[in-house]
């Protein structure tokens, strides 16, 4: 495989549930990010990790928690989110942001 | 505040014709430049970087950069339909002691047959 990979593409879920996102990279790069995007919105970065470790956080709210084992690998977990957290959920990598970040296809996320 | 300006659009553009698409930005110590094209559906892909005043042409793209007047635009010449799309502009900012990207809302282009 190549690039950034996101799973899943689609989630429907409760406002109780716990459900996780999952991103991988296989370009060697040394940053990952979490980005959400809602409709005719900017890109609202939500967490930046370099070398596996967190670097920014973005004011999020404590119902999204990252973690980030190592430098492949991202993990973003959902609890007890709410309706406006519904949005396309991107995750990205790069080895310099001064060259761009290459991004994963997304997951569209629902909350009912 | 650190902004980035696009206008929303639609633009509607013939096809063969050329598409315009205009980006402002609020910092002036802000270095890196990036042009992405986003897909309904899909996640935003990369098709142009600019880091000096000028032109850069790569294909049917050129990215254009004036520093002065803190705006960098994109144009597509003989627009496709396949360019029908959203685009994003991004600029690294000055913030604290490194630089954070910055994005526009995206103008959506319509390329007409």
């Amino acid at each position: 495989e190549t690039g950034v990979t996101q799973t899943p593409r689609h989630l429907v879920m409760g406002m109780t549930n716990k459900k996780s996102l999952k991103c991988e990279q296989h370009l060697g790069h040394n940053a990952m990010y979490w980005y959400k995007q809602s409709a005719k919105k900017p890109l609202e970065l939500m967490f930046v990790y370099n070398f596996k470790e967190q670097t920014e956080n973005n004011s999020v709210p404590s119902r999204f928690s990252p973690e980030c084992p190592n430098s492949s690998h991202l993990f973003l977990h959902l609890h007890t989110l709410q309706p406006e957290d519904s949005a396309l959920y991107l995750c990205a990598s790069s080895q310099d942001p001064a060259y761009g970040y290459t991004f994963g296809s997304g997951t569209r996320l629902t909350v009912v | 505040q650190k902004e980035v300006e696009q206008n929303s659009g639609p633009l509607s553009v013939p096809e063969g014709a050329i598409a315009s698409l205009n980006c402002t930005y609020s910092d002036r110590g802000s270095q890196s430049f990036f042009w992405y094209r986003q897909y309904s559906g899909k996640s935003p892909e990369l098709i142009m970087s600019i880091y000096s005043n000028g032109d850069k042409e790569d294909g049917r793209f050129t990215a254009q950069l004036n520093k002065a007047s803190q705006y960098v635009s994109l144009l597509i010449r003989d627009s496709q339909p396949s360019d029908s799309a959203t685009y994003l502009c991004a600029v690294n900012m000055p913030m604290d002691s490194n630089y954070q990207l910055i994005w526009g809302a995206g103008t959506k282009l319509i390329i007409k047959p």
